[in-house]
């Protein structure tokens, strides 16, 4: 089992649609979620982080996190083409101190027009 | 506020040659992290840095790989004697804290002819 899974993808999604990404994590001590944005050559760019339960939104974007079911989801709201690219879950696991992030394989997203 | 930095951001080398790479974290972040990225993956660590203290290094890491921070600003990794399977995105990210958001760079390209 991998430490940190992410459903590949691709996910396809009409223009103004939600787009809902999905992760789960193995290690139940983990104490930071991530989500990073990557576009095909770049680097991952920092677009949500979440450390309790329940919901945080910024924006077109809302971060859930279900720490008993070791869940955490990403939402965009009324997704527009610039938003096709990779998305990378990351978790900070708990028995860890040195906040080195584990990483999912990527869900890529595709947003239609 | 600047970014990450990197440098440089793509390196085309023989096998077996030696190269090094730059990263220069955002002013003030203490930590700063390695990460090594392939096609289709996500980002896995490599090693950090609180300040100047190497800290932790991945089994990743074989002895050809050294990595730096030698006055707690901006590091260094090298790899010695390159091989083909050493092909991939070299991220280097830093952070305020443990578990504070990880800011990333442009990365640096490494391919091995």
């Amino acid at each position: 089992q991998k430490e940190v899974e992410q459903n590949s993808g691709p996910l396809s999604v009409p223009e103004g649609a939600i787009a809902s990404l999905n992760c789960t994590y193995s290690d139940r001590g983990s104490q930071s979620f991530f989500w990073y944005r990557q576009y095909s050559g770049k680097s991952p760019e920092l677009i949500m982080f979440i450390y309790s339960n329940g919901d945080k939104e910024d924006g077109r974007f809302t971060a859930q996190l279900n720490k008993a079911s070791q869940y955490v989801s990403l939402l965009i709201r009324d997704s527009q083409p610039s938003d096709s690219a990779t998305y990378l879950c990351a978790v900070n696991r708990g028995s860890s101190n040195t906040g080195k992030l584990i990483f999912g394989q990527g869900t890529t997203l595709q947003v239609k027009p | 506020d600047t970014g990450v930095s990197q440098d440089p951001r793509h390196k085309i080398t023989k096998r077996g040659q030696n190269v090094t790479f730059r990263c220069d974290p955002i002013s003030e972040h203490n930590r700063l992290y390695w990460y090594r990225q392939t096609l289709g993956q996500g980002p896995e660590f490599l090693t950090y840095f609180q300040n100047e203290a190497q800290l932790e290094k991945s089994r990743l890491l074989s002895d050809r790989f050294s990595a730096e921070r030698p006055k707690g600003s901006f590091s260094t990794l090298e790899i010695q004697r390159t091989e083909q399977g050493d092909s991939a995105m070299y991220l280097c990210a830093s952070s305020l804290d443990e578990g504070q958001p990880q800011h990333f760079g442009d990365g640096t390209r490494l391919s091995i002819l």
